[in-house]
């Protein structure tokens, strides 16, 4: 089993819409969890990290369970500059901790 | 904003041939790492940085790698007899003594071994 997995998509949506993201991680010992988004060719950039009781940050919501090791990304009112890969990261401990990040998944704004 | 940056932006090399990629982190920043991202692939843990040694190390960080902070501002990576496959997107991270985990990511280093 894969450490971190993602649907690779990818996923094509109208801008307006509503887009949900699913990740499932194996480790039962990961402490801090995070999305992040990439663009073609760039580094990547923390989106959101993501808690327990879960947390929203405007149109963006992250949900955490960890009795099923999934973690969730909900976009609403998607613009065309959402358009990115974004990535599920996993850590196993506080402190310095390597991430673990899954493949990513494409997503695609469409006007 | 601080912001990670990283030298050069892009590297050619021949197999068999030494490569040093520069890192500056975030001033205040005391953790350093470096991933891989090979193209179309996930990115990869290669190694973390603390108090001036290694940390932790991923099976990819072999004999061939070795890090170094010369100084007080540079984080290296150096990969002593470049192959094919090490051809990839190198990016630096570093966090600070606070954050609880957040790395922030350098724009990379796209390394290509011909």
């Amino acid at each position: 089993r894969k450490e971190v997995e993602q649907d690779p998509g990818p996923f094509n949506v109208p801008e307006g819409a509503t887009v949900a993201f699913n990740c499932t991680y194996s480790n039962s010992a990961s402490q801090s969890f995070f999305w992040y988004r990439q663009d073609c060719r760039k580094e990547p950039k923390l989106l959101m990290s993501v808690y327990s009781s879960g947390n929203e940050d405007g149109r963006f919501t992250a949900q955490l369970n960890r009795a099923s090791q999934y973690i969730s990304l909900l976009i609403r009112d998607s613009k065309l500059s959402d358009s990115a890969t974004y990535l599920c990261v996993v850590a196993a401990n506080f402190g310095n901790e390597k991430l673990t990040f899954g493949t990513g998944t494409r997503l695609t704004i469409i006007p | 904003e601080p912001e990670v940056t990283q030298t050069p932006s892009h590297q050619v090399t021949q197999m068999g041939q030494e490569v040093i990629l520069r890192c500056v982190p975030i001033s205040n920043h005391l953790y350093f790492y470096w991933y891989r991202q090979i193209l179309g692939q996930k990115v990869e843990f290669l190694v973390s940085f603390y108090n001036n040694e290694i940390s932790e190390k991923s099976e990819i960080f072999d004999d061939q790698f070795s890090v170094e902070r010369p100084d007080g501002s540079n984080f290296t990576l150096k990969i002593r007899s470049t192959k094919l496959e090490d051809s990839a997107m190198y990016f630096c991270a570093s966090k600070d003594l606070t954050s609880t985990d957040t790395q922030y990511f350098g724009p990379g280093t796209r390394l290509t071994v011909l």
